[in-house]
């Protein structure tokens, strides 16, 4: 079974540019999560979808942050202006319930690095 | 120069032998809690999860304990193997914060030694 897939792997920019991370959740998963985790912070958790639907977004850290999630197998983050401090691990992960007692299964993140 | 980061704890176990990994959990209305497995530039593995309705659940090779009067989790790891070795984190559900909010513990470092 295929995961939860993310692209990309790595991302390296400069600081002011633009960035989208994407996301394919789980077929048949209805909620869908993107965490970002740095050394300092740890698993911070920055915005929920249920069936498409932004649920609580009070994790995103700024405007510069926003995300999207037009169907129910793809969605992005979007991160503009990048700044160095953005540096991290973002990770999405998928759930089949809006229960919160489903596991979230998680992809292998985007590490991105602004220099 | 470099941040300070966190500084997980860390756990060293003879290979072949069992391990007991803990943590504390922060809110006692919690209701569902999952352990995670994190290896090296891979993402969070789930692999096993407990109601607070229940207070063992086992795996395979794994178990799981819940005592919700003193709000502690643990991961026990029976025969643990080289595999085993990476960052164990638990997570916890904190109603009625959202349909799936889970809050997540720092982690612990796991290093089965040959």
């Amino acid at each position: 079974d295929a995961g939860v897939i993310q692209s990309p792997r790595h991302e390296v920019t400069e600081m002011g540019q633009e960035v989208t991370l994407r996301c394919k959740p789980i077929s048949g998963h209805n909620s869908l999560f993107w965490y970002r985790q740095t050394m300092m912070r740890g698993l911070e958790l920055l915005i929920y979808f249920n069936n498409n639907v932004p649920i609580d977004d009070s994790g995103m850290p700024e405007d510069r942050f926003s995300a999207k999630m037009p169907n129910a197998s793809f969605s992005t983050l979007k991160i503009q202006p990048s700044e160095p401090r953005d540096s991290a691990v973002y990770f999405c992960a998928s759930s089949l319930e809006g229960t919160g007692r489903q596991p979230q299964h998680f992809g292998d993140g985007t590490r991105l690095s602004i220099l | 120069g470099e941040s300070v980061g966190l500084h997980l704890p860390t756990l060293s176990v003879q290979e072949g032998d069992n391990s007991i990994i803990n943590c504390a959990y922060s809110n006692s209305a919690s209701d569902y809690f999952i352990w995670y497995k994190q290896e090296s530039g891979k993402g969070p593995q789930f692999i096993i999860d407990i109601r607070s309705n229940m207070d063992k659940r086992q795996g395979q090779r794994v178990t799981v304990l819940l005592n919700k009067t003193v709000k502690h989790l643990s991961l026990q790891i029976a025969a643990t193997q080289p595999g085993d070795s990476a960052v164990y984190f638990c997570a916890e559900n904190i109603p009625p914060r959202g349909a799936d909010g889970l809050t997540f513990g720092k982690g612990t470092h796991l290093i089965i030694q040959p």
